[in-house]
């Protein structure tokens, strides 16, 4: 089966300018999650969905920060101004429903703003 | 609070040796427990997992781990390490009750020929 896919790998913005991050997650699963990762940590969780619905994103900035799962299969995170802070990997996983902690993850995308 | 702790930023083993990497929580509900490696430019993928019963669980590329719950660990071991198992290793908790998984910062696993 093919896993979760991930675009693009690698973007570089200025600061203030806007990015989105498009995600494809495993056929048949459920759950998507969005992570970010710094460099020399774990992840951190930024928003969960079921299906199309956001069932926890009381981690994700929302200020700046916006995600949508509209048909319940991909996803995109948005990022709308880039700080400086922001730099980091975005990790996207999915799941099937009702297993817990066994995620299937992209191979990220890297983000670097100057 | 819950946290899990991997206590070795960096450890370097020799081709073929044993390998044991370490890993403590605090939490405070029964745990799930599970052990990640991400290797260069790849994504996390799920090496092993403990949900309950025998608490030596096998995983992936001849990788297990052992609960000990009167220590709160979950080290995981290896008996003989191939080049490619260098990598980054994080272990993660949580509980059957919800989906936030707690995440270690990783342990980067360096292999000397």
């Amino acid at each position: 089966e093919a896993g979760v896919v991930q675009s693009p790998r690698y973007k570089i913005i200025e600061k203030k300018q806007p990015v989105a991050f498009w995600c494809n997650p495993i056929s048949g699963h459920n759950t998507l999650y969005w992570y970010l990762q710094n460099l020399g940590q774990g992840p951190e969780l930024l928003i969960r969905y079921e299906n199309e619905e956001a069932v926890d994103d009381s981690q994700l900035p929302k200020d700046r920060f916006s995600a949508e799962r509209l048909k319940g299969v991909d996803s995109t995170l948005k990022i709308q101004p880039a700080e400086l802070g922001d730099s980091a990997v975005y990790l996207c996983a999915s799941s099937r429903q009702g297993e817990t902690g066994e995620l299937f993850f992209g191979e990220g995308s890297r983000l670097t703003v100057l | 609070a819950q946290s899990v702790t991997q206590p070795d930023i960096h450890i370097t083993v020799s081709e073929g040796a044993s390998l044991e990497l370490r890993c403590n929580y605090s939490y405070g509900a029964t745990p799930y427990l599970f052990w990640y490696v991400q290797s260069p430019g790849q994504g996390l993928q799920l090496l092993l997992k403990y949900f309950s019963g025998d608490t030596l669980v096998q995983g992936i590329k001849g990788f297990e781990a052992e609960f000990k719950r009167s220590q709160s660990s979950f080290n995981l071991r290896k008996p003989s390490v191939h080049w490619s198992d260098a990598a980054e290793y994080f272990c993660a908790v949580g509980a059957s009750s919800n989906y936030q998984l707690i995440w270690g910062a990783g342990t980067k696993l360096i292999i000397k020929p």
